[in-house]
């Protein structure tokens, strides 16, 4: 199923700069997407979300753009921290569906003091 | 803060064995979900469950699977006669709404000999 993409398997940023996690999606019917942070041994925690009808949705240090015409959202961490140094997962869903979510294979991002 | 909780958190099990898997959901979550990520995979999903019924599942949830809320609080994932690729680690989730970001447990290791 490869409906979610995350095309960078690995990135690394300097501590204090911007973090910059991308995903990519095929399917024009999902109606909102999430991000998930994953340490080892942990499950998912949540992040953040978005709905297809907005651009940009924003909590802290984390904001999500959508780019509808693009089929394609991005997950900004500014500052970067070392703490956030996980396995960040973009997923989405489809009203109706009974919450089920479509996940991309994940991004390991490490920020380095 | 409330959390999802999953036991055990490591389950090993002979090739045709029944194994049942338990999770406790956030107490006032109506929606219930079971994932899966087979190693370096992504994570997958299995059923969602609502008002005592499946509401949706994959094409993985064969007839060899089942859950069930068994009580006011716990819900669990039954395999009946595992193979050696249901070895994965099973995440279960819960969420107030279908469309609400879901909360992860930390998940259990099926490992299947």
């Amino acid at each position: 199923d490869q409906q979610v993409k995350q095309n960078s398997p690995s990135l690394s940023v300097q501590e204090g700069r911007i973090s910059i996690l991308n995903c990519d999606y095929t399917n024009s019917m999902f109606d909102y997407f999430l991000w998930y942070k994953k340490y080892p041994a942990e499950g998912p925690t949540f992040l953040i979300s978005i709905s297809s009808i907005k651009d940009k949705n924003e909590d802290g240090r984390f904001t999500v753009f959508l780019n509808k015409s693009a089929k394609h959202l991005s997950l900004h961490i500014v500052p970067s921290q070392p703490g956030d140094s996980a396995v960040y997962f973009c997923a989405a869903g489809i009203y109706n569906q009974g919450g089920k979510l479509i996940f991309g294979q994940g991004t390991e991002l490490s920020v380095k003091p | 803060e409330p959390e999802v909780t999953q036991t055990p958190s490591h389950q090993v099990t002979q090739m045709g064995q029944e194994v049942i898997l338990r999770c406790v959901p956030i107490s006032n979550h109506l929606y219930f979900y079971w994932y899966r990520q087979i190693l370096g995979q992504k994570v997958e999903f299995l059923v969602s469950f609502y008002n005592n019924e499946i509401s949706e599942k994959s094409e993985i949830f064969d007839d060899q699977f089942s859950v069930e809320r068994p009580d006011g609080s716990n819900f669990t994932l039954k395999i009946r006669s595992t193979k050696l690729e249901d070895s994965a680690m099973y995440f279960c989730a819960s969420s107030e709404w279908d469309r609400n970001e879901q909360f992860f447990g930390p998940g259990t290791r099926l490992t299947v000999l």
